[in-house]
């Protein structure tokens, strides 16, 4: 079955520690995506890739960091200048990130997503 | 700048009650809209997406309508059953959308259907 599975689902972290948190798709989608979580927010983008070797800082993308070597993973670092880690992080994929701006929406942005990892800084 | 507001908050209602849940957005110049399930703990599932040329879609017991207009989506549940209890989030895709990609998400509903 096609999916996107993320790990691990829980990790505790010591303050002052990098983690990274892995996300994995076999969907054969282009673009990839990281959010966080908070209890009563709203989602919120860490870092978007749209093809392989490039990727693009989303709206908190201070105190993380991420890769795009293959097509099918995406992993996140959480780095220790992250000032409050604790969150649910969610990766995401879609087809490709549809035409935007141009005032076209292929639909192509129809996002799945992954079961989350819920990190806690101890 | 996009902004999505889903009202209510939360909703507990009896089974087999009709429902709607409301989503509303500042900027009418959307591509699309998006309402996902998400389980506690878990990732968000597609539910439906409208295109902005569209005026609603179907999928089962769910109905969603889109109002560009007015700013206004709302997810219809028919005949509400204990395993709908999850958080529906609403993600409207448009040019100020917050987010690099497009997309704002609304902050959810918590529905608790009562056996």
């Amino acid at each position: 079955d096609g999916g996107i599975t993320q790990s691990p689902k829980y990790l505790f972290r010591k303050e002052g520690q990098n983690v990274t948190l892995s996300c994995e798709q076999n969907l054969n989608h282009d673009a990839m995506y990281w959010y966080r979580q908070d209890p009563g927010q709203g989602l919120r983008l860490i870092y978007y890739s749209q093809i392989v070797n490039d990727f693009q800082k989303g709206d908190i993308a201070e105190g993380y960091s991420v890769s795009r070597e293959k097509k099918e993973s995406f992993p996140l670092t959480v780095t220790s200048a992250q000032k409050n880690p604790t969150a649910f992080y969610l990766c995401a994929s879609s087809i490709d990130r549809g035409v935007q701006g141009s005032g076209y929406s292929s639909g192509a942005n129809v996002l799945t997503f992954g079961a989350g990892s819920r990190l806690t800084v101890l | 700048k996009q902004e999505v507001t889903q009202i209510p908050a939360a909703l507990s209602v009896p089974e087999g009650e009709n429902l709607v849940l409301n989503c509303s957005f500042t900027d009418s110049a959307i591509y699309n809209l998006q309402w996902f399930r998400q389980d506690p703990g878990k990732g968000l599932t597609s539910l439906l997406l409208i295109q902005s040329s569209q005026r609603e879609q179907t999928s089962g017991r769910l109905n969603a309508s889109l109002d560009k207009s007015s700013g206004r989506s709302t997810l219809y549940i028919a005949a509400s059953q204990p395993g709908d209890s999850a958080t529906y989030l609403c993600a409207v895709s448009s040019y100020s959308g917050g987010g690099a990609d497009g997309l704002t998400f609304g902050k959810g509903t918590h529905l608790i259907i009562q056996p």
